[in-house]
C-alpha cells in the first residue's frame, strides 16, 4: 500500500538558517511527489512537485526539494528561513497516471521559524 | 478565476441533523476530491470523482455520500451527523490530462462542528 511519512511533528529553526522538512514515501511504482503549505485557517497551497527529470526541483517562495529514489525520500529545503515561512507543511504522493487517481498525504510537519 | 470555492465556511450541527457541503471549481478539472483534516492525522480522503456522474470511495467514506451531477460541482452530504464528523473539510480538484501539472488545487475549507 502507498504511504507517506513525515517523521517530525514540528521543526524549529532560527530565522536566516537553512531548513529541512523530511518526507519518505512507499509506493509500488514511480511516484509523483508534492509539497503543500497550509497557513492558519486556509486551504493547502501547492509549493512544488517532482514528476520526472532533475532530482532537485525548485518551487514557490524559495523552497526546493530533492528526490532521492534509493532512499525513497523527498525532503523540502530552503537555504534561509523566514518568520513568514512558519506554517504546516504536507508531503503527498500519487501513482503514475496508469495507477490510482488518489493522493496520499503525510500527517504534516509544523515549521516554526524563530526571530 | 475563483479556483475552488466551498460553501458554507462554518457550520454547527446537532447530532442526527443532515447537511450538504458544496464544492465548485472553474478550472474545468476532471478530478475532484473531498478530504477531512483532523489534528495529527493529516488529510484523509473521503470520496473522489474522476468525472461527471462518477464517484468512488476513499479512505474514510462511512457516514458520507457524494454526487457529481455537473463537472464543476462536487457535493458532500452528511445524512445523520455524528460528533465524530467534527472536522475541517477540504475540497480539491486536479486535471489528469497529459501535460498538465497534476497538482491539486484546494478550497478554503469548511469547519464543521457536530454537538
Amino acid at each position: 500500500a502507498q504511504s507517506v511519512a513525515q517523521p517530525e511533528d514540528q521543526v524549529n529553526v532560527a530565522e536566516g538558517n537553512p531548513l529541512t522538512v523530511k518526507c519518505t514515501y512507499s509506493v509500488s511504482g514511480n511516484p509523483y511527489l508534492f509539497w503543500y503549505v497550509q497557513y492558519p485557517n486556509r486551504g493547502l497551497q501547492f509549493l512544488l512537485k517532482y514528476i520526472t527529470g532533475d532530482n532537485l526541483v525548485k518551487g514557490s517562495y524559495g523552497f526546493e526539494a530533492e528526490f532521492n529514489k534509493s532512499q525513497t525520500s523527498f525532503h523540502l529545503k530552503k537555504p534561509s528561513a523566514l518568520v513568514s515561512d512558519s506554517a504546516l507543511y504536507f508531503c503527498a504522493v500519487r501513482d503514475r497516471p496508469s495507477g490510482t487517481y488518489k493522493y496520499i498525504f503525510g500527517t504534516g510537519t509544523r515549521l516554526k521559524v524563530l526571530a | 478565476n475563483a479556483g475552488v470555492t466551498q460553501t458554507p465556511k462554518f457550520r454547527v450541527l446537532k447530532t442526527g441533523q443532515s447537511m450538504t457541503l458544496l464544492c465548485a471549481q472553474d478550472m474545468n478539472h476532471e478530478y475532484m476530491y473531498w478530504y477531512r483534516q483532523d489534528p495529527g492525522m493529516g488529510l484523509r480522503l473521503i470520496h473522489y470523482s474522476v468525472g461527471e456522474g462518477t464517484t468512488a470511495k476513499g479512505e474514510v467514506p462511512d457516514g458520507y455520500n457524494v454526487s457529481r451531477l455537473k463537472k464543476q460541482n462536487f457535493l458532500l452530504g452528511l445524512e445523520s451527523a455524528a460528533p465524530s464528523q467534527t472536522s475541517v473539510y477540504f475540497c480539491a480538484s486536479s486535471s489528469p490530462l497529459l501535460g498538465s501539472s497534476y497538482e491539486q488545487y484546494f478550497g478554503p475549507g469548511t469547519r464543521l462542528t457536530v454537538t
